[in-house]
């Protein structure tokens, strides 16, 4: 059975300063993941996605992924935090080769940049 | 390109009432699935459709139907409204079998049972 886990729920940076957002996931076959991410009452938005090419993945704002296969990893970072990067954070997994289709979202993680 | 169209943005019910949230999409995806948004607990499927005439229970399906008679719509009912059923609903779209399709989403549909 796949599954997402989000490893904070909440993180805290200051502007210009890094951004780490950890997600670990499990998955019997090979996985498509992605990032989304959904600011104060708006939709979710796809940051990037990983579907078995390269393991660095860029995707929009900055923001960046690394597969990691041996650590059941795919952790979203960004070298120099925004404002308006502060949002909610989503790390999903899909497998459709496993004959499901389905997408297991993570619980989120709230992303907070200082002044 | 109007992507993933919901309807309607905001609704108040009252316990015991029903209503349908519409879900339209023009990209032809053959993969369509509803999910409620709450806090702290991420995204959860209710249901989804691998493609016109099939649909299949996620993981809260309870209280909630589906059925899919065209590929562009998914409409989702909710029979008799109950409080706990006050969230944020989300309806998404795929291209089915692409390894790697993301999900496009609606703007969401903000229930309020009273």
């Amino acid at each position: 059975a796949q599954s997402v886990t989000q490893l904070d729920s909440h993180v805290s940076v200051s502007e210009g300063t890094p951004v780490l957002l950890r997600c670990n996931y499990s998955s019997s076959y090979s996985p498509s993941l992605f990032w989304y991410v959904q600011h104060p009452n708006k939709g979710l938005q796809l940051l990037l996605k990983y579907t078995s090419a390269a393991t660095l993945v860029k995707g929009i704002n900055g923001f960046e992924a690394e597969f990691k296969k041996s650590e059941t990893s795919f952790h979203l970072t960004k070298p120099s935090a925004h404002m308006s990067d502060a949002a909610e954070y989503f790390c999903v997994v899909s497998d459709p080769t496993s004959g499901t289709y389905k997408y297991i979202f993570g619980t989120g993680t709230r992303l907070k940049v200082l002044a | 390109n109007a992507g993933v169209t919901q309807t309607p943005k905001f609704q108040v019910l009252k316990t015991g009432q029903s209503m349908t949230l519409q879900c339209a999409q023009d990209m032809n995806h053959e993969y369509m699935s509803w999910y409620r948004q709450d806090p702290g607990m991420g995204l959860r499927l209710i249901h989804y459709s691998v493609g016109a005439g099939i649909t299949d229970q996620g993981e809260v399906p309870n209280g909630y139907n589906v059925s899919r008679s065209t590929t562009e719509d998914f409409p989702l009912r909710l029979l008799s409204a109950a409080p706990s059923q006050t969230s944020v609903y989300f309806c998404a779209s795929s291209f089915q079998g692409a390894l790697g399709s993301p999900l496009h989403f609606g703007n969401g549909t903000r229930l309020t049972v009273t």
